[in-house]
C-alpha cells in the first residue's frame, strides 16, 4: 500500500463544475503539498499545508491532520484546469517528499 | 524571482555521449533536488543537495553524476546512459531550515531526455 493515496485517479467533468480531489496518507507529516502538472512537464506548487485551509483564487485546499486526509477543491472549473494534480507529503524527520500517483483531471468545455 | 530554470528543455543523446542538465534558482534556497519522472508516474527522487553538499543519493547509478558548484546552480552530468533512462528530469528547490525542510518546493519545467 502506498503511503500516499489519491482519488479519483481520473476525473472528467464539464466546465463550471465543482471539483474535489482527495489525498490520504498513512504517516505523520510536517507538511502536505498540492502540485499541478500540465502535459509537457513542468510542476507548479499550488499549496503547502500543515493545518487548516488555504484559498487561492478558485482553488481551495484543506487538511485534517487527525484523519490524515487532505482535499483540493476547484470552483467554477475551466478547461485550462485540465492537468494532473499531485499530492505530496513530507514525513516527519525526512527531507524527502513522498508523492501520490496523481489525479488526471479533464474539464470539457 | 520565484523561478527554477532548467536547461535544456529537450535533449536527445546517444548512449556514448556525455551531456549535462542545468538548474538555476535565485531565491536563496539552500536545498536543491533532482527528480526523474517516467510517463504517467509520480516523480522519483534522485539526489538532494543541502548547503551545496550531497545529502541524499537514492542509489542512483553512477552514470548520473550531480554537481552543485554554488548555492544557485545544480548540474546533472550524464554519461553512457541507457534508453530506459529516457524520462523527464525535474529540478526543485526549497528553503533550508534547521531540521526538516517543511517549506514550499519550487519546481522547474523539466528537461525531457531521450536516449537513443
Amino acid at each position: 500500500k502506498n503511503e500516499v493515496e489519491q482519488s479519483p485517479q481520473n476525473l472528467t467533468a464539464q466546465e463550471g463544475e465543482f471539483i474535489t480531489i482527495n489525498c490520504s496518507y498513512s504517516v505523520g507529516i510536517s507538511a502536505l503539498h498540492w502540485l499541478q502538472q500540465h502535459p509537457g512537464g513542468g510542476i507548479v506548487s499550488l499549496f503547502m499545508l500543515s493545518s487548516g485551509k488555504k484559498k487561492h483564487g478558485r482553488l481551495i485546499a484543506t487538511i485534517n491532520i487527525q484523519e490524515k486526509h487532505s482535499s483540493l477543491h476547484i470552483t467554477a472549473s475551466h478547461p485550462r484546469d485540465s492537468a494532473v494534480y499531485i499530492c505530496a507529503v513530507r514525513p516527519f524527520g525526512n527531507e524527502k517528499l513522498t508523492f501520490g500517483t496523481g489525479t488526471r483531471l479533464t474539464i470539457i468545455p | 524571482d520565484t523561478e527554477v530554470t532548467q536547461t535544456p528543455k529537450h535533449l536527445v543523446m546517444g548512449m556514448t555521449n556525455k551531456k549535462s542538465l542545468k538548474c538555476e534558482q535565485h531565491m536563496g534556497h539552500r536545498a536543491m533536488y533532482w527528480y526523474k519522472q517516467k510517463a504517467k508516474k509520480p516523480p522519483e527522487l534522485m539526489f538532494v543537495y543541502s548547503y551545496e553538499k550531497l545529502s541524499i543519493n537514492e542509489s542512483v547509478p553512477s552514470r548520473f553524476s550531480p554537481e552543485c558548484p554554488n548555492s544557485s546552480l545544480l548540474n546533472l552530468h550524464l554519461h553512457a546512459l541507457q534508453p530506459e533512462d529516457s524520462a523527464l528530469y525535474l529540478c526543485a528547490s526549497s528553503q533550508r531550515t534547521t531540521g526538516v525542510m517543511n517549506t514550499e518546493a519550487f519546481f522547474g519545467q523539466g528537461t525531457r531526455l531521450t536516449v537513443v
